[in-house]
């Protein structure tokens, strides 16, 4: 069965530290979604891609954060510089259509983030 | 205040028993999901609903559009189930999800 990969699973860096984690959306699937998940809460969406294109990057922390989908396929999130704030989970998903109601959204496994 | 909030935010049950979680939310929506998220991070969409009843094995989702409110419901319950329950609801005129905090669900042999 087709599933979304992300890497690295694990990641703990310092603060001031760059960090960047990488998605590979199931074939096919022309939406992708980067969330954070605070420990305790919901994902949140930061940014949403229809195929290149950002379609929702309104809760990214542009200072610091950036993403890109050059070909429409695979996902970069970046982090620079790295604060402690931002330790969580990282979670990819994509889903076939673009707009969570028609479609299921499936998820990756997530990049854990420790920022020491 | 959350425009989504689920009940209870932690449970513990024995094997065997008929556990009830709840959300309610506080905008029009389109749809509301129920996922599981289990140790580690991952994520399993249950139910995708708009309207009524749905059942999967021994998973059940309701929901009551008038009352802003969503139930899901495990039937004869096992440690297997033991995870994270999220709600989560897409936003009428948005096209993007927006999560409760989840339920963790333990299940004691």
């Amino acid at each position: 069965e087709a599933e979304v990969a992300q890497s690295p699973r694990y990641k703990i860096t310092e603060k001031s530290q760059a960090v960047a984690f990488w998605c590979d959306p199931i074939s096919g699937h022309a939406t992708l979604y980067w969330y954070r998940q605070i420990l305790g809460q919901g994902p949140e969406l930061l940014v949403q891609f229809q195929d290149e294109s950002v379609v929702d990057d309104s809760q990214l922390p542009k200072d610091r954060f950036s993403a890109e989908r050059l070909k429409g396929v695979d996902s970069t999130l970046k982090i620079q510089p790295a604060e402690l704030g931002d330790s969580a989970m990282y979670l990819c998903a994509s889903s076939f259509h673009q707009g969570a109601n028609t479609d299921t959204q499936y998820f990756g496994p997530g990049t854990r983030l420790t920022v020491l | 205040k959350n425009e989504v909030e689920q009940s209870p935010q932690n449970l513990t049950a024995q094997e065997g028993e008929f556990i009830t979680i709840n959300c309610s939310y506080s905008v029009g929506i389109s749809a509301l999901h129920w996922l599981q998220q289990h140790p580690g991070g991952g994520i399993v969409s249950l139910f995708m609903l708009s309207s009524g009843k749905k059942k999967h094995g021994r998973l059940i989702a309701t929901i009551n559009i008038q009352e802003k409110h969503s139930s899901l419901h495990i039937t004869a319950s096992h440690p297997r189930d033991s995870a994270v329950y999220i709600c989560a609801v897409l936003i009428q005129g948005a096209q993007k999800l927006v999560f409760g905090q989840g339920t963790r669900l333990t299940i004691n042999p």
